[in-house]
């Protein structure tokens, strides 16, 4: 079973460019979400989604957005690039109603803003 | 709201010691507990959850926690630590919302020094 599968695994933007950070799952979960990890952070929620067609925001939705066209995949876009957007993104899914199932997560995406 | 503390962001034990890494909650509604583990540039694996009844929840790589209401602790253990266990450790909690919204610790680095 693959999994969570994001791509690409690394990507250098500069300032104000668009990219889209891909994320797909082969376990029919209901749930999917975004986090970003940065040092002493920890893993912050960005987006997720309970569903195909349902979307709702975080704890730092602010410069993504977020769709949900299918169960498999869930994009993440970021629409201008800031330097502050420099993190490490973590794609996430798991069945929702089973409230102490775990968290899938994929390999992560290296992003650097320059 | 809930949320999740770590004591101690880098914890170093010998080889063979005791690992106890700390983690204490913060929910209004009764919690469902996991501890993840993340070697270096990898993504998040589950060690364990907590599900309610057994207090004592044993995961992968001899690792186990106690969930202590009381305390509101659920803290992570191993009787012996091994190399292999190097990684960084989060602590995670969700509550009985209908899906699984994750709010994650910052995270504890275990270094393990032969």
């Amino acid at each position: 079973n693959a999994g969570v599968t994001q791509t690409p695994k690394f990507q250098v933007l500069k300032t104000g460019q668009s990219m889209t950070l891909q994320c797909a799952q082969d376990m029919n979960h209901e749930y999917m979400s975004w986090y970003r990890q940065d040092p002493g952070m920890g893993l912050r929620l960005i987006h997720y989604s309970v569903g195909a067609g349902i979307t709702d925001q975080g704890e730092v939705p602010n410069g993504y957005n977020v769709s949900r066209s299918t169960t498999e995949d869930f994009p993440l876009r970021l629409l201008s690039a800031a330097p502050s957007q420099t993190s490490v993104y973590f794609c996430a899914s798991s069945f929702s109603g089973v409230e102490n199932t775990e968290a899938f997560f994929g390999q992560g995406t290296r992003l650097t803003v320059v | 709201a809930q949320s999740v503390t770590q004591l101690g962001s880098h914890v170093s034990v010998s080889e063979g010691a005791l690992v106890l890494l700390r983690c204490n909650y913060s929910s209004s509604v009764p919690p469902y507990l996991f501890w993840y583990v993340q070697y270096p540039n990898q993504g998040l694996q589950l060690l364990l959850k907590y599900t309610t009844g057994a207090t004592l929840v044993k995961g992968i790589n001899g690792f186990e926690a106690e969930f202590k209401k009381s305390e509101t602790s659920f803290h992570l253990t191993k009787p012996s630590a091994h190399m292999s266990d190097a990684a960084e450790y989060f602590c995670a909690v969700s509550y009985s919302g209908g899906y699984q919204k994750v709010t994650f610790g910052t995270g504890t680095k275990l270094q393990v020094i032969p």
